[in-house]
């Protein structure tokens, strides 16, 4: 059990264009996923925190309107980088919340390249 | 959100030595305590985790410590393998279950 998927698990696109990262469990429900970006040879930085069927929380220093999070269902939360530059690139990283009131299961992670 | 030091940020170790990660949190109020091991383009791997009402526990090779009077724990990696080679996090929750990650520890076991 505890399975996250991602996709894709990578990407190049343009600068400026946007592109949608998504974030599955497989064979559980999430109420609540989180979103994370790590740069090469760095931590984890928690970006938001995506709860179904309302708002996302986001980290301080993270932008909300570039960086939209939707959490319609109980298995699926999107990321949408959008107007992405170069300095988007990274790797992007969403959990889920399973077992208990901390526990979280990772996805694959999707690689962020933009030219 | 909380703060997370780990140390040391790289560590080399004989096959067969022992290897410890140290971790200091600052919110008092933690009580949820996960190492993950996360190798090269891959996902972060939960291996052990501990909770307040605990001082250490252990699963097989590898163990964790925790001091809640000086908020620190510790990841003990005992009999170290080339395989046990990987980047390790610590984390720690604060509030609504929200993680925040140490900076990481490259551990290198050399055969």
């Amino acid at each position: 059990g505890a399975v996250v998927s991602q996709h894709p698990s990578w990407v190049i696109c343009k600068s400026g264009t946007s592109v949608k990262i998504e974030c599955r469990s497989l064979d559980f429900q999430a109420t609540t996923m989180f979103w994370y970006r790590q740069f090469p040879k760095q931590s984890l930085m928690l970006m938001a925190t995506s709860n179904e069927g309302s708002k996302a929380t986001y980290e301080q220093g993270v932008e909300k309107d570039k960086f939209l999070i939707n959490h319609a269902s109980l298995t699926l939360s999107t990321l949408t980088v959008t107007s992405a530059h170069p300095e988007d690139s990274s790797f992007y990283i969403c959990s889920a919340r399973w077992g208990g009131p901390y526990e979280q299961y990772f996805g694959p992670g999707t690689r962020l390249t933009v030219t | 959100g909380e703060n997370v030091e780990q140390h040391p940020s790289t560590l080399s170790v004989q096959e067969g030595d022992s290897a410890v990660i140290k971790c200091t949190y600052s919110d008092s109020a933690s009580n949820y305590f996960p190492w993950y091991k996360q190798e090269l383009g891959k996902r972060p791997q939960l291996i052990i985790d501990i909770r307040s009402n605990v001082g250490e526990k252990k699963d097989q090779r590898i163990a964790v410590t925790l001091n809640k009077t000086a908020k620190h724990f510790s990841l003990h990696i005992t009999e170290t393998q080339p395989e046990d080679s990987a980047v390790y996090f610590c984390a720690a929750p604060s509030t609504l279950g929200r993680l925040y990650f140490g900076r990481g520890t490259q551990l290198t076991v050399w055969p």
